[in-house]
């Protein structure tokens, strides 16, 4: 049973540019979460997604990002008008449920650089 | 103030060292997370608690729900335990996300 895929790894985008994130969740997994750690912070909630749904986006910048789950195929993360600040480790979680305990299982991540 | 603070922030041991990391929260909590990164690495999930203690091989978490604490023991620490130690809580309020503490950079000479 793979794990949680993210890709790409590494993204390097120029200011302006748009960063697309993907997310595949384990399988049999309908609930993701996307998290961002900033350089030297700790990790910080952004979204939580159902299939077709958005549960919970309190996390989210009001301005630039975006994130869906379709019903079809992985979650994605998108950052329009990438600026320097974004650069960070954006790492997404996924559960079967929604759980109690919070119980979650975590990508690689994915390590946005803006030049 | 952060909803979970971790101390210390660094850590330097020798190998074969006792290692404790705490975690202090100061919200009511469903369970607390204990993860590990290695740097440049992903997170993988060590511990997860409501109550008590739990035991994996050298690594040891308890819980004192009452206190709003947590610590994570390393027994006969290793290079290979050098990592960032993360405490992580669901809150009984925020759904099923988790809230984080800064991280522990826990460095392990030979």
């Amino acid at each position: 049973n793979a794990g949680v895929m993210q890709n790409p790894r590494h993204l390097v985008r120029r200011r302006g540019q748009e960063a697309r994130l993907r997310c595949s969740p384990m399988k049999g997994h309908s609930h993701v979460y996307w998290y961002r750690q900033l350089p030297e912070e700790g990790l910080k909630f952004m979204v939580y997604l159902q299939k077709e749904n958005i549960i919970d986006e309190s996390g989210m910048p009001k301005e630039r990002f975006s994130a869906e789950f379709p019903k079809e195929g992985p979650s994605i993360l998108r950052i329009q008008q990438v600026v320097r600040g974004d650069s960070a480790a954006y790492f997404c979680a996924s559960s079967p449920r929604r759980t109690e305990t919070g119980e979650q299982y975590f990508g690689p991540g994915t390590r946005l650089t803006v030049t | 103030k952060n909803e979970v603070e971790q101390s210390p922030q660094n850590l330097t041991a020798q190998e074969g060292e006792f290692i404790t990391i705490n975690c202090s929260y100061s919200v009511g909590i469903s369970a607390l997370h204990w993860l590990q990164q290695h740097p440049g690495g992903g997170i993988v999930s060590l511990f997860m608690l409501s109550s008590g203690k739990k035991k994996h091989g050298r690594l040891i978490a308890t819980i004192n729900i009452q206190e709003k604490h947590s610590s994570l023991h390393i027994t006969a620490s290793h290079p290979r335990d050098s990592a960032v130690y993360i405490c992580a809580v669901k809150s009984q309020t925020s759904g099923s996300r988790l809230t984080f503490g800064e991280g522990t950079q826990l460095t392990v000479n030979p």
